[in-house]
């Protein structure tokens, strides 16, 4: 199965922040990385899939990119309302389509 | 407007079975493979299984396989989950999550989750 790693765990951010997370798979995806933000009690909602291809509706602070095994979801200008749970995950290949471990983004 | 709604979750022994329901709305059901991820309490999101839109094709993640069946019913807009010989670390909130494939065929994400069911497993 795909190892997915993300980086840092948890982190402090001021609001106007900007925030990198990094995620990394044990072997190459290619582009086949979806990033989900879940907030407290609510189901996770998609932000970004196929590394870099925003969701219809996420504002355009939230960015992704990366190939192969090292990808980044980059969010400009922090806002109040992005306080929450990033996940990774991949859909490469043939399922389990593994999920990161989260990054809790925390108020500074 | 897409809406999935989970139902079925609650309290049961180990080794006991419970069968959870994702009732399908707003969407073509039948189009889209349907998955179900799972979240333990403070942790993260666990992958669970999948289900092909036309049911031909089911995966699951290792811990499950052998325990757990996922089944849908594409007259009836419902996705199950069968789960049997329930263990302590089963214990989670249960989504199920609609996939969507893009135009292309090449990219899928999960764009569509319901607001899951918890399990506890506990004597």
């Amino acid at each position: 199965d795909i190892q997915m790693t993300q980086s840092p765990s948890s982190l402090s951010a001021s609001v106007g922040d900007r925030v990198t997370i990094t995620c990394r798979a044990s072997q190459r995806i290619y582009s086949y990385l979806n990033w989900y933000q879940q907030k407290p009690g609510k189901a996770p909602e998609v932000l970004i899939y196929a590394t870099s291809r925003l969701q219809s509706g996420v504002p355009s602070r939230f960015s992704g990119s990366g190939s192969g095994t090292d990808f980044t979801l980059t969010i400009n200008s922090l806002q109040p309302e992005d306080f929450a749970t990033y996940f990774c995950q991949q859909t490469y290949s043939t399922p389990p389509w593994t999920f990161g471990q989260g990054t809790k983004v925390e108020i500074k | 407007q897409v809406q999935l709604v989970e139902s079925g979750g609650g309290v049961v022994q180990p080794g006991r079975s419970l069968r959870l329901s994702c009732s399908a709305s707003g969407f073509a059901f039948s189009n889209h493979a349907m998955h179900w991820v799972r979240q333990a309490p403070g942790k993260g999101l666990e992958w669970v299984a999948v289900i092909w839109d036309d049911g031909s094709t089911k995966y699951y993640t290792d811990s499950v396989e052998g325990r757990f069946t996922i089944s849908r019913d594409n007259s009836k807009n419902t996705l199950s989950l069968q789960m049997n010989s329930l263990r302590a670390e089963d214990t989670a909130v249960y989504f199920c999550a609609r996939e969507t494939i893009s135009e292309a065929g090449t990219w899928n994400w999960f764009d569509s989750w319901g607001q899951g069911t918890l399990v506890t497993v506990s004597s």
